[in-house]
């Protein structure tokens, strides 16, 4: 099974942007990227994906790499609110969803 | 839409009785998913479901856990007989079935209390 491997914590300061990165040596070429975190006491939310390509949205940016073996999301004004977990999963043409342990994000004031 | 609806919030049950946890995924989604997640071993994908037919259920940890799907609108988990190991937050996830490419969303969970 493709996995990711992630940093197990991260700090950021309030109003400075994260980069979270993470590494997916295995991946193959129809697994798509995507990332969720989760707030606490909450359930996972989608936060972006991409295939191939960076990917912008109203949350975050996706930069992958060329060769797609490692990827960085993208957070360019962390707020106290993005304190939570952040999974960086692989998905199949399946739909098979895999979490590893995650990054957990800090954001100092 | 009111999101994936998980019911109950919380259970608190005695080791050896049955527990049925309960998911209505988003309508129109295809794809369903249930997880658990402990302090030790994270966020674990259990089974998922594509139009309602078990895909992977290789995560399900033995056989006194049971999922079923009886229709698009509708998924159990159930545990029989349960054991205090079993207390967990359990997810529910639903989607539409892609290539990869959909996003999931997941309810609030079930904070499951064996003792």
């Amino acid at each position: 099974d493709a996995k990711t491997t992630q940093p197990n914590s991260m700090e950021s300061n309030e109003e400075e942007p994260v980069h979270l990165p993470c590494n997916h040596s295995t991946i193959s070429g129809t697994d798509y990227i995507h990332w969720y975190r989760q707030l606490p006491s909450q359930g996972p939310e989608y936060v972006i994906h991409g295939l191939t390509s960076n990917v912008n949205n109203r949350m975050a940016s996706l930069a992958i790499a060329e060769d797609r073996k490692s990827s960085t999301l993208i957070l360019h004004r962390a707020t106290l609110r993005d304190a939570a977990v952040y999974y960086c999963i692989l998905e199949k043409y399946n739909n098979d969803m895999r979490f590893g342990a995650g990054t957990r994000l800090t954001v100092k004031p | 839409d009111a999101g994936v609806i998980q019911s109950p919030r919380h259970e608190v049950t005695e080791m050896g009785q049955e527990v049925t946890l309960r998911c209505k995924p988003i309508s129109g989604h295809n794809s369903l998913f249930w997880y658990r997640q402990t302090m030790m071993r994270g966020l674990e994908l259990l089974i998922y479901f594509n139009n309602n037919v078990p895909i992977d259920d290789s995560g399900m940890p033995e056989d006194r856990f049971s999922a079923k799907m009886p229709n698009a609108s509708f998924s159990t988990l159930k545990i029989q007989p349960s054991e205090p190991r079993d207390s967990a937050v359990y997810f529910c996830a639903s989607k539409t079935k892609g290539q990869g490419n959909t996003e999931a969303f997941f309810g609030q969970g079930t904070r499951l209390t064996v003792v």
